[in-house]
Formats: C-alpha cells, sequence, structure tokens
C-alpha cells in the first residue's frame, strides 16, 4: 500500500532555533516528492525534489531528497514565529495520484 | 508565478440544497485538476482527480452522484455537492497541475473553499 509518513507529528521551538522535518514515503512508481506550506487557507507550494541528494534551498529553507532510503527532509533555519504552520509532503508517482503525508504541525514560539 | 483561483472562499447553505465550487487556473492550461477535502486538523484527502473532456475519477470511498465533478475547459473545473447535508461542511480545496499531467508537474493550489451546512 503506498503512504506517506511525516515527523513528528507537532513541533513547538523557539524563534531563532533550527529544525527539520521528516518525510518517508512508499510509493510505486515513485516520481517527485513535494514539499508544501500550510497556514490557515490552502497549501503553499515550498519544493519540489525528483533527483535524490540534490539540495534545494529558498531562503532560510532547504530540502534534500534521498531515493535509495526512501526520505526527504526539510530544514528551516532560524526560525520566525512566521514559520508556524503545517508542513505537508506528498509522494507523486508518474501517474495523477498524489499522496500526502499527515503534516507536522510546527508552532514557533517568540 | 501560476495562479489557481477557487470561488466562493466560504458559503453557507441549508441542508438539501447543491452547492458549486468553481477552481480556475488563472494563467496556465491544466488538463488535470485535482479536489480535495481536509478535514480538521488532518491532512489533505483526495477526493476525485478531474481531466479536461473526460469522466472524472473518483477515490475510492467517494461518492459521484453527490460530489459532481466537470472539467468543461483547460481552465475551469467544478465540484458540485449535491444534497448537502452538515456531515458534508468541510474545506475543499482544489489543485491544478502545470505541466505535463502525470509526470512530474508542479501543483499549484487554490484557496479552498469553506462550505457549511446547517
Amino acid at each position: 500500500e503506498d503512504k506517506v509518513v511525516q515527523s513528528p507529528l507537532s513541533l513547538v521551538v523557539h524563534e531563532g532555533d533550527t529544525v527539520t522535518l521528516n518525510c518517508s514515503y512508499e510509493v510505486t512508481n515513485f516520481r517527485s516528492l513535494l514539499w508544501y506550506k500550510q497556514e490557515k487557507k490552502a497549501p503553499t507550494f515550498l519544493f519540489m525534489l525528483t533527483s535524490s541528494g540534490i539540495e534545494k534551498k529558498s531562503g532560510r529553507l532547504s530540502s534534500i531528497l534521498d531515493k535509495k532510503e526512501l526520505f526527504s527532509i526539510l530544514n528551516i533555519t532560524a526560525t520566525q514565529t512566521g514559520d508556524s504552520a503545517v508542513y505537508l509532503c506528498a509522494a507523486l508517482p508518474t501517474g495523477n495520484q498524489f499522496y500526502f503525508g499527515t503534516g507536522t504541525s510546527l508552532t514557533v514560539i517568540p | 508565478g501560476a495562479v489557481v483561483s477557487q470561488h466562493p472562499s466560504r458559503v453557507i447553505c441549508k441542508s438539501g440544497t447543491s452547492v458549486k465550487i468553481e477552481c480556475r487556473s488563472l494563467d496556465f492550461q491544466a488538463t488535470t485538476m485535482f479536489w480535495y477535502r481536509q478535514f480538521p486538523k488532518q491532512s489533505l484527502m483526495l477526493m476525485a482527480t478531474s481531466n479536461e473532456g473526460s469522466k472524472a475519477t473518483y477515490e475510492q470511498g467517494v461518492e459521484k452522484d453527490k460530489f459532481l465533478i466537470n472539467h468543461a475547459s483547460l481552465t475551469l473545473s467544478t465540484l458540485t455537492v449535491t444534497s448537502a447535508h452538515p456531515e458534508d461542511s468541510s474545506f475543499y480545496i482544489c489543485s491544478a497541475e502545470r505541466g505535463v499531467a502525470g509526470y512530474g508537474g508542479e501543483l499549484f493550489f487554490g484557496e479552498g473553499s469553506r462550505l457549511t451546512v446547517l
């Protein structure tokens, strides 16, 4: 059965801390892994990772994919209160079905 | 960047009525759009895949006669919740895929529609 598992389920940190969010997947015909940030409304796209070992960066956020061990991490450095959100990862196989994890709820305390 | 517009953002209706939600890709053509439902404190649940010019593909457990999906053009998909009941109250989100359908296309989400059925 195809599945995506995220950990931890929730996380509370102080401003300035660095956090690492984990996403493991078991998906047939895996193509890409995507990370999203969801605040009050719809998720916003962060990264799409297709190749193993190549880090993608956007400001204080970075992510990397390990296709051998079937996982991805999302790092956030120097966290800010505006980073508080649910972070979703999704695995995309060839075809149209996206498999989402249950998300990691991040709370950044001032 | 690409924008997906979803409308309405919030709707309140009486039990037994039908509600239509629109999802538009504003600056790209999307042959494939997806409809999700999000339950409180849970992740997105894929309801159906909407393909332009053909019938939608529904996920197991989703009633196709209750959640009607129409993808009449390359930029518009609609979800109609027919004979809505309070248990249908939820947050519904659409997404549109830019790129070659099913082959690592980038996914863009609408802002979601909060449905409340009284």
